[in-house]
């Protein structure tokens, strides 16, 4: 049982290049969340799936997209890269009727 | 949607005091209050949570207290270690049956714990 698993754990992007974080979770959760993590700021809702191909926006959906095709999965894929972009990106799973959320240990990227 | 407001953004106890971190919500359908400890470089982790319909809820020298009518929450630390030092967020959400919304964090709390 690997809980939620993030990959990479470290990404360098050039503005205007384009990639995918990656997220699985193997505990069945039917919610599963994009949070990014920026200093003084909390962690803000980038994108939310309540189950299989049901996606909706969070606070900070521009610059994102998402697509739920299995319950394991959940990638974030990012368009075209800005410096803005720079954070730290958590994945989040958890189960129906409530309890907390299963973080991924994160995504530190850095957009130059 | 729902603001989480928290507050103090930052504080320092000396080791064996008390610790409380406060927090506001705006949207007073929310029923599910979680509390979260973050080391750094850590992921956030699940401390305590508790339901709209439960007043507080103690584990170990932790405690949340939640006041419905005045939508604030509060996290109470007692007997502070210095490995208690790290961010805590609080964060809100709305769980009806099996169905739930996305939390939304407080902008989180670090907290020093002097030995």
């Amino acid at each position: 049982n690997a809980g939620v698993t993030q990959t990479p754990k470290f990404q360098v992007l050039k503005t205007g290049q384009s990639m995918t974080l990656q997220c699985a979770q193997d505990m069945n959760h039917e919610y599963m969340s994009w949070y990014r993590q920026d200093p003084g700021m909390g962690l803000r809702l980038i994108h939310y799936s309540v189950g299989a191909g049901i996606t909706d926006q969070g606070e900070v959906p521009n610059g994102y997209n998402v697509s739920r095709s299995t319950t394991e999965d959940f990638p974030l894929r990012l368009l075209s890269a800005a410096p803005s972009q720079t954070s730290v990106y958590f994945c989040a799973s958890g189960q129906g009727g409530g309890g907390g959320y299963t973080f991924g240990s994160g995504t530190r990227l850095t957009v130059v | 949607g729902e603001n989480v407001e928290q507050h103090p953004s930052t504080l320092s106890v000396q080791e064996g005091d008390s610790a409380v971190i406060k927090c506001t919500y705006s949207d007073s359908a929310s029923n599910y209050f979680p509390w979260y400890k973050q080391e750094l470089g850590k992921r956030p982790q699940l401390i305590i949570d508790i339901r709209s319909n439960v007043g507080e809820k103690k584990d170990q020298r932790i405690a949340v207290t939640l006041n419905k009518t005045a939508k604030h929450f509060s996290l109470h630390i007692t007997e502070t270690q210095p490995e208690d030092s790290a961010v805590y967020f609080c964060a809100a959400s709305i769980v009806r049956g099996t169905g739930r919304r996305a939390l939304t964090f407080g902008s989180g709390t670090r907290l020093q714990v002097q030995p």
